[in-house]
C-alpha cells in the first residue's frame, strides 16, 4: 500500500481555521484519499475523503493537489472538540480492504 | 444516526482466561472489523470478516483469537488465553459497501485489562 507523511503535530487556535497536510508521493490512480480522527478515548471516526476534486462536508474539506500527491485537510474554524490525531490513508479500489493506520497528525487546540 | 456499538466498555481479566468481546455493527452493513490500539501505540488491524468467513487477518490474529458472527447482528472477537501483552482498547468496525473505497464506522472500543 502506498504511504502517507504527515506531520507529528500541530498547535492551532481555537476558532481559527487548521490545515492539515498529507503527502502521498507514492498515490496510484485507484487510491482514494481518506482521512479519520481519533478524539481522546474514542474510536476512529471517518471525516472525509476524495479522489481527484476537492471535497466539501460538514466536518471538513478536503483539498486534493493536481498531482495527487499531496491533499490538505481544511477545518474551518476549530473548536476544542477538534483536538485529536487525525490520521491521512490511502484506500484501494479493492474488496473489504483493511485500513492500515499511521501515526497521524496529533492536534492540539488553544483556547 | 446508525453506531457500530460495543460491550462492555471496560474488561478486567487474569492472565489465562478467555473473554468475548462483543460488537453489534451497523444493521445494513457486510464487512466487519476488529482493531486493537496498545496505549500510546498505532490502531493495528486484526482481522476483517465477510459472508462468515474470515476474509484477511494480521499477524497479530494468531490462534488465540476466534471471530463470529453468531446470530446475524452480533460480531465477536474471542481471545481463548489470555496474556499481559494483549491488554488494548479493541475496535470494532464495519463498512456497507466495497467499492469504490468504502468507509469503515468505528465503535467506541472496548478496554481489555489483563492482570
Amino acid at each position: 500500500d502506498a504511504k502517507t507523511t504527515q506531520p507529528n503535530s500541530m498547535e492551532s487556535n481555537e476558532e481559527e481555521p487548521v490545515h492539515l497536510p498529507c503527502n502521498h508521493s507514492t498515490i496510484s490512480g485507484t487510491d482514494y484519499i481518506h482521512w479519520y480522527r481519533q478524539l481522546p478515548s474514542q474510536g476512529p471516526e471517518y471525516v472525509i475523503h476524495g479522489l481527484t476534486s476537492n471535497v466539501n462536508n460538514r466536518m471538513a474539506s478536503l483539498a486534493i493537489a493536481e498531482d495527487r500527491k499531496s491533499s490538505t485537510l481544511i477545518l474551518h474554524r476549530a473548536t476544542l472538540r477538534d483536538a485529536a490525531v487525525y490520521y491521512c490513508i490511502l484506500r484501494r479500489y479493492s474488496s473489504a480492504s483493511k485500513i492500515i493506520f499511521g501515526s497521524g497528525t496529533r492536534l492540539s487546540i488553544r483556547p | 444516526e446508525p453506531e457500530v456499538t460495543q460491550t462492555p466498555s471496560h474488561q478486567v481479566t487474569q492472565m489465562g482466561q478467555e473473554v468475548i468481546l462483543r460488537c453489534v455493527p451497523i444493521s445494513n452493513h457486510l464487512y466487519f472489523y476488529w482493531y486493537r490500539q496498545i496505549l500510546g501505540q498505532k490502531v493495528e488491524f486484526l482481522v476483517s470478516f465477510y459472508n462468515n468467513e474470515i476474509s484477511e487477518k494480521s499477524e497479530i490474529f494468531d490462534d488465540q483469537f476466534s471471530v463470529e458472527r453468531p446470530d446475524g447482528s452480533n460480531f465477536t472477537l474471542k481471545i481463548r488465553s489470555t496474556k499481559l501483552e494483549d491488554s488494548a482498547m479493541y475496535f470494532c468496525a464495519s463498512s456497507d459497501k466495497d467499492r469504490p473505497a468504502p468507509v469503515a464506522d468505528f465503535g467506541s472500543g472496548t478496554r481489555l485489562t489483563v492482570v
